[in-house]
């Protein structure tokens, strides 16, 4: 059974620090991953997607890579802002059966200005 | 914008009751999934249906039902609502398995 975790739980840091966060999943039999930013409140926001047969994404100050072998991603934000401000979840498409994301339960990041 | 909508955005239900939920699609998208996000938690997998037929379901009761429309809406149904229903419920449609559009959710407090 697919599991992701996500670690920290919560991070506060000061603005324009660099910051990485973990993702971690038990089953490399992913078709995708996918990292997603949602405010307090709202819907989810995607961010970067990842096929399994890539090993990084980048966007603007957000790179992901995806490291299948060690069921590991991460999403580095350079110079964080006081926007930035958010909860990000990591989430993996499986392959098994229904093509459906199993979610981590988020990092809460607070940006300070 | 993902062009995904769902209605409504809030709603207030007591324990007991039942529900009904909306969700538009994007054009073209044959699949939708649904998805529940408790307070605190990533969201959970409820069920996807693709061409109007259920194809695939997480662990929820049978309370939990819905349908899908050939005009690319769909709708999810609670009975019997419980306190622990209040979560945020989100759709996401697709037109290829890799990747899915998600709407921005309908909060639902249960009373």
């Amino acid at each position: 059974k697919q599991e992701v975790t996500q670690i920290p739980a919560a991070l506060s840091v000061p603005e324009g620090e660099n910051l990485v966060l973990n993702c971690s999943f038990t089953d490399s039999a992913i078709y995708n991953l996918q990292w997603f930013r949602q405010d307090p409140g709202k819907g989810l926001t995607s961010l970067l997607l990842i096929q399994s047969s890539q090993r990084e994404q980048t966007s603007g100050r957000l790179n992901a890579s995806l490291d299948k072998s060690s069921g590991r991603s991460t999403l580095y934000i350079a110079a964080s802002q006081p926007g930035d401000s958010a909860t990000y979840l990591c989430a993996v498409c499986t392959t098994s059966g229904t093509y459906k994301y199993i979610f981590g339960t988020g990092t809460r990041l607070k940006v300070l200005a | 914008e993902t062009g995904v909508t769902q209605s409504p955005t809030h709603l207030i239900k007591t324990r007991g009751q039942q529900v009904t939920l909306r969700c538009s699609s994007q054009s073209g998208h044959n699949t939708v999934s649904w998805y529940q996000q408790a307070l605190g938690q990533g969201p959970q997998f409820i069920f996807q249906y693709y061409r109007e037929e259920e194809n695939g379901r997480g662990n929820f009761p049978p309370r939990f039902s819905g349908l899908q429309f050939p005009n690319y809406s769909s709708e999810l149904n609670v009975n019997a609502l419980e306190l622990d229903d209040s979560a945020l419920y989100l759709c996401a449609s697709s037109l290829t398995p890799d990747e899915q559009f998600f709407g921005p959710g309908t909060r639902l407090t249960v009373l």
